[in-house]
């Protein structure tokens, strides 16, 4: 148990819809990481918040956007949904550094019918 | 941009096999190199790391070495067993702020 945990552990949608993601990082850990992991881009960084504040940006579509509250959980919003963002959404977390290793949630299983 | 570059899977082995599962990085900045491991049905899970050149990062019997002239971080086993089946992925960090890349990931299965 990494101690991330990711609500919920499947979804599945209509193409048009909206959803949202949520994750609550390890005790302590003040940065959230998401990550899109599909079979044809593999692991994808999104988005990282630290501290409520966004730090770093990836290869998020404008779709899709991402916070973190006062009690450093995260949800990441997905509208307008597509068939080709179903995918696997992962949420990570750790420290503050780029170079420190990051906790995974088991992930949420998003298809988009 | 920084990227990871793993070999392609699967790699099918037989129990006890030695393993070897090439990954090389781009050289920009001072990253450091990560080995993830994702066993079906759950997320990554750290395996092992290094922090800078030469460093070796090992655990449960799994040993990558941080090789800054040839850029690789090649991970290694002596003995694998069926238990080791799962997905590996190479990470490296740093270099700017886009959070850990991830090479594609080598599927490993091992045979009884």
């Amino acid at each position: 148990d990494s101690g991330v945990t990711q609500t919920p552990k499947h979804l599945i949608t209509a193409t048009g819809q909206r959803v949202t993601l949520r994750c609550s990082p390890r005790s302590g850990d003040l940065s959230v990481y998401w990550y899109q992991q599909s079979l044809d881009q593999g692991l994808q960084f999104l988005i990282q918040y630290y501290n409520g504040e966004e730090r770093a940006k990836g290869n998020i579509l404008e779709r899709f956007s991402a916070q973190q509250f006062p009690d450093l959980h995260s949800e990441l919003n997905l509208s307008s949904l597509e068939l080709g963002d179903s995918a696997l959404y992962f949420c990570a977390s750790g420290g503050a550094a780029m170079n420190t290793e990051a906790f995974f949630g088991q992930g949420t299983r998003l298809t988009v019918v | 941009g920084n990227s990871v570059t793993q070999m392609e899977g699967p790699v099918t082995l037989s129990e006890e096999a030695f393993l070897t599962i090439n990954c090389t990085y781009t050289a920009t900045g001072y990253p450091s190199l990560f080995w993830y491991v994702q066993y079906p049905g759950e997320g990554l899970q750290l395996l092992l790391k290094a922090t800078k050149a030469d460093d070796k990062g090992s655990n449960k019997g799994f040993e990558a070495t941080y090789r800054k002239e040839t850029t690789s971080f090649h991970l290694e086993k002596g003995s694998v067993q069926v238990s080791d089946s799962a997905v590996y992925f190479c990470a490296r960090s740093g270099g700017g702020a886009d959070g850990l890349t991830f090479g594609k990931g080598t599927h490993l299965i091992i045979q009884p």
